[in-house]
């Protein structure tokens, strides 16, 4: 989701159930997307990325799905952890090299 | 080496001085990238290096300047800012063209 003012979009998910994070980019023209994980007093840390031409990645853990009609891309946090507590942002490659990021939702993962 | 380092971790600095934020990475990467995040802010793209040169801009204010010395750093010296330029000081490298971003912790940067 996107953040609005001073309040990011917030999941509370129970540890062991499955997270669901959502993203809408905005460039058509965007061909590579990258989900961060950013932990507080850190700096963005690789997830997964997909290409335009996947619909679907799979990692340990985590799916990215990919949605070109409607620009959409989510993410999939499978068994979440209390170490996946953070700050997700998903983030966009358009030409130029410009990794543009995409507001942020919040996970706080319940014991 | 598979990082980025950022120093210092932390600055503090009135709006009269005159400091530098660096950046590192040994690991071959041709473009580096400085972004600012403000508190629950995604962080924004400030500068692109490519081979060393200047590639984007986006309209950074002239209190902002960055240097390229060689492919291995980065810095950012900062002159005359405002306490509204207070925020996380990200730098990025990847190997060039759309992929494999590696991010700094960031510095920490007040102006009082």
């Amino acid at each position: 989701g996107e953040s609005v003012g001073l309040h990011l979009p917030t999941l509370s998910v129970q540890e062991g159930d499955n997270s669901i994070i959502n993203c809408a980019y905005s460039n058509s023209a965007s061909d590579y997307f990258i989900w961060y994980k950013q932990e507080s007093g850190k700096g963005p840390q690789f997830i997964i990325d997909i290409r335009s031409n996947m619909d679907k990645r799979q990692g340990q853990r985590v799916t990215v799905l990919l949605n070109k009609t409607v620009k959409h891309l989510s993410l999939q946090i499978a068994a979440t952890q209390p170490g996946d507590s953070a700050v997700y942002f998903c983030a966009e490659i358009a030409a130029g090299n410009k990794l543009t990021f995409g507001g942020g939702t919040r996970v706080l993962v319940k014991p | 080496d598979t990082e980025v380092t950022q120093t210092p971790k932390h600055l503090v600095m009135g709006m009269t001085n005159k400091k530098s934020l660096k950046c590192e990475q040994h690991m071959g990467h041709r473009a580096m990238y400085w972004y600012k995040q403000k508190a629950k802010k995604p962080p924004e793209l400030m500068f692109v290096y490519s081979y060393e040169k200047l590639s984007i801009n986006e309209s950074v204010p002239s209190r902002f300047s960055p240097e390229c010395p060689n492919s291995s750093l980065l810095n950012l010296h900062l002159h005359a800012l405002q306490p509204e330029d207070s925020a996380l000081y990200l730098c990025a490298s990847s190997p060039g063209q759309g992929d494999g971003y590696t991010f700094g912790s960031g510095t920490r940067l007040t102006v009082v």
